[in-house]
């Protein structure tokens, strides 16, 4: 069975840093092309990151600069370094499994991780 | 970017009744020398993440019931639901994969009870 667990979200200052893991069950991550996705409160779904299965990664222009996808081949996990932190950055993390590789709708999520940025 | 337009922002249908979504795109999203559109649609519950539900704008996501309906192509994209049940609240996001980055997703239509 396919799952994907976040972890390592919580409440940092602007300008803080924070690494989100999100660990991968029943498929390797290093095969497939990975990707977070993000929420501020009560708001709708936006792009961050993806991270291709040949280890090419792309960023949203808002994340550009601050944020960096990697993974972890021996641990089967997924990660996003987030530095330089702001307001805006406020959001319930999703890390999530494109399903057909390259340019991909994505058919597994996780639960999500939430990242509060505030002083 | 691509930007993703969805229609109406909230809705409200009675139990048995055809709900219908509306997302359009700002250009197209049809991949002609594969014929297939770059469209999916999730559908998220409160405290849950999305779950697909339709993707290459028709496809149903193994175990998505056959009430939920993809259809449209190049711009122009409708989600429906032929006969809602109670937990068919949600909402849902229309989302484009196609040629560029960023994958753009619609703001989102909240779907409730009449």
């Amino acid at each position: 069975e396919v799952q994907l667990v976040e972890s390592g979200g919580g409440l940092v200052r602007p300008g803080g840093s924070l690494r989100l893991s999100c660990a991968a069950s029943g498929f390797t991550v290093s095969n497939n092309y990975m990707t977070w996705v993000r929420q501020a409160p009560g708001k709708g779904l936006e792009w961050v990151s993806v991270i291709y299965s040949g280890g090419s990664t792309y960023y949203a222009d808002s994340v550009k600069g601050r944020f960096t996808i990697s993974r972890d081949i021996s641990k089967n996990t997924l990660y996003l370094q987030m530095n330089s932190l702001r307001a805006e950055d406020t959001a319930v993390y999703h890390c999530a499994r494109a399903g057909s590789g390259y340019l991909s709708y994505f058919d597994y999520w996780g639960q999500g991780t939430l990242v509060t940025v505030s002083s | 970017d691509i930007v993703m337009t969805q229609s109406p922002d909230s809705l409200a249908v009675s139990l048995g009744e055809r709900a219908t979504i509306y997302c359009k795109s700002s250009q197209s999203v049809l991949n002609s020398s594969k014929n297939k559109n770059h469209l999916a649609w999730y559908q998220q519950k409160p405290g849950q993440p999305p779950k697909l539900l339709i993707y290459w704008a028709s496809t149903r996501e193994s175990g998505v019931p056959d009430r939920f309906r993809g259809s449209g192509s190049g711009t122009d994209f409708t989600l429906t639901i032929s006969s809602l049940q109670a937990e068919d609240v949600a909402v849902y996001y229309c989302q484009q994969y196609y040629s560029t980055l960023p994958y753009t997703f619609g703001q989102g239509t909240k779907l409730e009870i009449k």
